[in-house]
């Protein structure tokens, strides 16, 4: 079975600065799906940036971007410039291919700072 | 983007009662839905996936009698929560997959409160 790790409960960091956020996850597929979801106060799951295993290239979403190490099985998030919007709790999630089942870490509370 | 719509919002019921919850994909078909539970301060865990046409499957551990779900459409889910206690208080999420099955989008998610 697949396991996702966010080792990190919570986080705090000012506006404006860059934060980064850590996954570790467990499988033994080659080809899966990860990503990385934002849940605001509002609680609706908001997707902020996806990445397939078998693209090298790490994914980028205007501030946002990932650093995939497919050896390692580590997926970090790393929000730049970051706003007071950026408050939530982030989830790191995995997805075998096609199997649309999505196996979320424990989450970050991202808190951005005034 | 792909929208799944939720419904209720939130819920109180009595506890014994039954409630039933919505999730609907307003401009897609979706055979596929899954329904998530979430506790507070938790992430989300999988409870069953829904299939149109056909029974749904549960994830281990998830009461098929207590959380029935009815996929009778190619648009609609239905969780229904019988005879609920307040055990069962939490943050309901549904999701459907796009076409592709590479996303996954989210209903707004139901409180329910049973007291």
């Amino acid at each position: 079975a697949q396991t996702v790790t966010q080792s990190q409960p919570e986080m705090s960091v000012q506006e404006a600065e860059t934060v980064t956020l850590s996954c570790t996850y467990d499988t033994s597929e080659n080809n899966y799906y990860l990503f990385w979801y934002k849940q605001p106060p509002s609680r609706q799951m908001i997707l902020v940036i996806r990445q397939e295993a078998y693209k090298q290239q790490n994914a980028t979403e205007n501030r946002f971007s990932v650093n995939f190490q497919k050896a390692a099985k580590s997926f970090s998030l790393k929000i730049s410039d970051s706003q007071l919007g950026d408050t939530a709790m982030y989830f790191c999630a995995f997805m075998k291919l096609r199997a649309q089942k999505l196996v979320f870490g424990q989450g970050t509370r991202l808190t951005i700072n005034p | 983007g792909a929208v799944v719509s939720q419904h209720p919002s939130w819920v109180i019921c009595k506890s014994g009662t039954s409630v039933k919850i919505e999730c609907r994909s307003l401009d897609f078909q979706a055979t596929t839905m899954f329904w998530y539970r979430q506790f507070p301060k938790q992430s989300l865990m999988l409870m069953a996936t829904s299939n149109e046409g056909s029974k749904a499957t549960y994830e281990q551990g998830v009461e098929k009698d207590k959380f029935l779900i009815n996929h009778a459409s190619l648009t609609l889910s239905t969780l229904t929560v019988t005879s609920a206690h307040p055990e069962d208080s939490s943050f309901y999420i549904c999701s459907a997959p796009t076409r592709g099955w590479t996303e996954a989008f989210f209903g707004q998610g139901t409180r329910l409160t049973v007291v």
